[in-house]
C-alpha cells in the first residue's frame, strides 16, 4: 500500500497563477483532509471532506477550493495565488472523522 | 479558546537516555489525542493514537499517557537513538461541536547525539 501520496512534490507559481493539488488514498478511509504548515503556525486545516461527495471549509479555507473527486482522490484548488499561500501543504485521510489521521509526504509550494 | 502546548520546544540528550516529551490542552472533553513524528522536509509519522477512555498506549520503545483532569498527555521514549532524532507533535481531537478537526502543538524538536 502507497498510502498517501501528493502530487506535486514541489511547485514554484507566480502571484496570481492558478494551479491544483493532487491528493490520493489507498486505504479504504472515508474521511480526507489539506493542511497548511507555516513556521511558528503549525498545522492548520484548509478543508476537510467527512465522505465522499462532501466537503467543508476548516480553520483557513479563504483562497482554496476543493474537490472531492471519487472516494480516493481530494483535490485543492489555488485560483489566484498569492505570496501568503507560500507554504507546506499536507493532505491526510482517515477511516473516519474520529480515527487516526494519516499524511501524505507534502507539497511545497512557493509563490513569488 | 482551545489550544494544544507542547513544552520544550527543543531537547537534546545523549543516546540510551529516557526521555518525556510533554503535551498539554485547554480543554478536558476531548474525543483522542494522536502523537506524530516528523523529519525534516517530510510528512507526517503517526505513532500512537489514545482514546479518551484510555490511560496509554504503548509501541515499541514509546508510551503515551493521557490524563484528561490535568489537560496533558506525555510521550515516553526509552533508550533513545540517533535515529529518534525529529520533530514530535502532539494533536487534539476535541469533542463536540466541529469534531472533525485536529488542534496541533508547535511540536519538539528532538536531537539524540551519539
Amino acid at each position: 500500500n502507497a498510502g498517501v501520496t501528493q502530487t506535486p512534490k514541489f511547485q514554484v507559481l507566480k502571484t496570481g497563477q492558478s494551479m491544483t493539488l493532487q491528493c490520493a488514498q489507498d486505504m479504504n478511509h472515508n474521511s480526507m483532509y489539506w493542511y497548511r504548515q507555516d513556521p511558528g503556525m503549525g498545522l492548520r486545516l484548509i478543508y476537510y471532506s467527512a465522505s465522499e461527495g462532501t466537503t467543508d471549509k476548516g480553520e483557513v479555507p479563504n483562497g482554496y477550493n476543493v474537490s472531492r473527486l471519487n472516494k480516493r482522490e481530494f483535490s485543492l484548488r489555488l485560483e489566484s495565488a498569492a505570496p501568503s499561500q507560500t507554504s507546506v501543504y499536507f493532505c491526510a485521510s482517515g477511516a473516519s472523522s474520529y480515527n487516526e489521521q494519516f499524511f501524505g509526504p507534502g507539497t511545497r509550494l512557493t509563490v513569488l | 479558546k482551545q489550544e494544544v502546548t507542547q513544552i520544550p520546544a527543543a531537547l537534546s540528550v545523549p543516546e540510551g537516555e529516557n526521555l518525556v516529551l510533554n503535551c498539554s490542552f485547554t480543554d478536558s472533553a476531548i474525543y483522542n489525542l494522536q502523537w506524530f513524528r516528523q523529519d525534516p522536509g517530510k510528512g507526517l509519522t503517526s505513532l500512537l493514537l489514545i482514546q479518551s477512555s484510555q490511560r496509554e498506549q504503548t509501541s515499541g520503545r514509546l508510551n503515551a499517557s493521557l490524563d484528561k483532569s490535568s489537560g496533558r498527555s506525555t510521550l515516553y521514549i526509552a533508550a533513545s537513538q540517533p535515529g529518534d532524532s525529529a520533530t514530535y507533535l502532539c494533536a487534539v481531537k476535541y469533542s463536540g461541536g466541529s469534531n472533525y478537526k485536529l488542534t496541533f502543538g508547535k511540536g519538539t524538536l528532538l536531537t539524540v547525539n551519539p
